[in-house]
């Protein structure tokens, strides 16, 4: 079953850094999104991407934030000068059509923790 | 604002029960519902969903949910727990023609051997 990939499983970053989340989604796929669950809280969007460019975004998903498609396989989100509330679980997933249409494929999550 | 509400944040079941977990949204459009799993260290995989016509749907595991238009609801159901069943469940909405889901805080279900 094709799965969507997502590297590291874990990131341990000083404040202020910044930090690559990778992922490489569904090969198929055209839709692409980033999702981020901090420790016992909600399941939350921060954007989703398609034809190369942002579709929409949440008000989590500011400056400090962006995401690019380099290479046609990977999909990266880059997160500027961490802070500590940017601790989470980030959760890639990448769809065949709309959200709507089939619902995602999440990938396993990046646990991003900030020192 | 959509949003979507989760009656019960944790739910213990002993094996066989029946297990309901609710599920009520907010929004005054079309929607989508889907039912997500997320098994201890795993990541989140889809359960079941609901886009038109039947408003019971089934999914995997022998799980099933209900859309009730009237009562903006999408409840989760399974005659059957097993210990396996285990897991946290999350609600999740999208609005037709929109990218975004908007999930439930989640139900974190433990089922007692």
């Amino acid at each position: 079953e094709p799965e969507v990939t997502q590297t590291p499983s874990h990131q341990v970053t000083q404040m202020g850094q910044e930090v690559i989340l990778r992922c490489v989604p569904i090969s198929n796929h055209l839709y692409f999104y980033w999702y981020r669950q901090i420790l016992g809280q909600k399941v939350e969007f921060l954007v989703s991407f398609y034809n190369n460019e942002i579709s929409e975004k949440s008000e989590i998903f500011d400056d400090q934030f962006s995401v690019e498609r380099p290479d046609g396989s990977n999909f990266t989100l880059k997160i500027r000068s961490t802070k500590l509330e940017d601790s989470a679980m980030y959760f890639c997933a990448s769809s065949a059509q709309g959200a709507q249409s089939y619902g995602y494929t999440f990938g396993s999550g990046t646990r991003l923790t900030v020192v | 604002a959509q949003s979507v509400s989760q009656h019960n944040h944790h739910v213990i079941l002993s094996e066989a029960a029946s297990l309901e977990l609710g599920c009520n949204y907010s929004y005054g459009g079309t929607v989508n519902l889907f039912w997500y799993v997320q098994y201890p260290g795993q990541h989140l995989q889809l359960l079941l969903k609901y886009f038109s016509g039947d408003p019971l749907v089934k999914g995997i595991k022998g799980f099933e949910a209900e859309f009730i238009k009237s009562k903006f609801s999408f409840n989760l159901r399974k005659p059957s727990v097993q210990w396996s069943d285990t897991a946290e469940y999350f609600c999740a909405v999208t609005n037709t023609g929109g990218f975004k889901t908007i999930f439930g805080a989640g139900t974190r279900l433990f089922v007692k051997a």
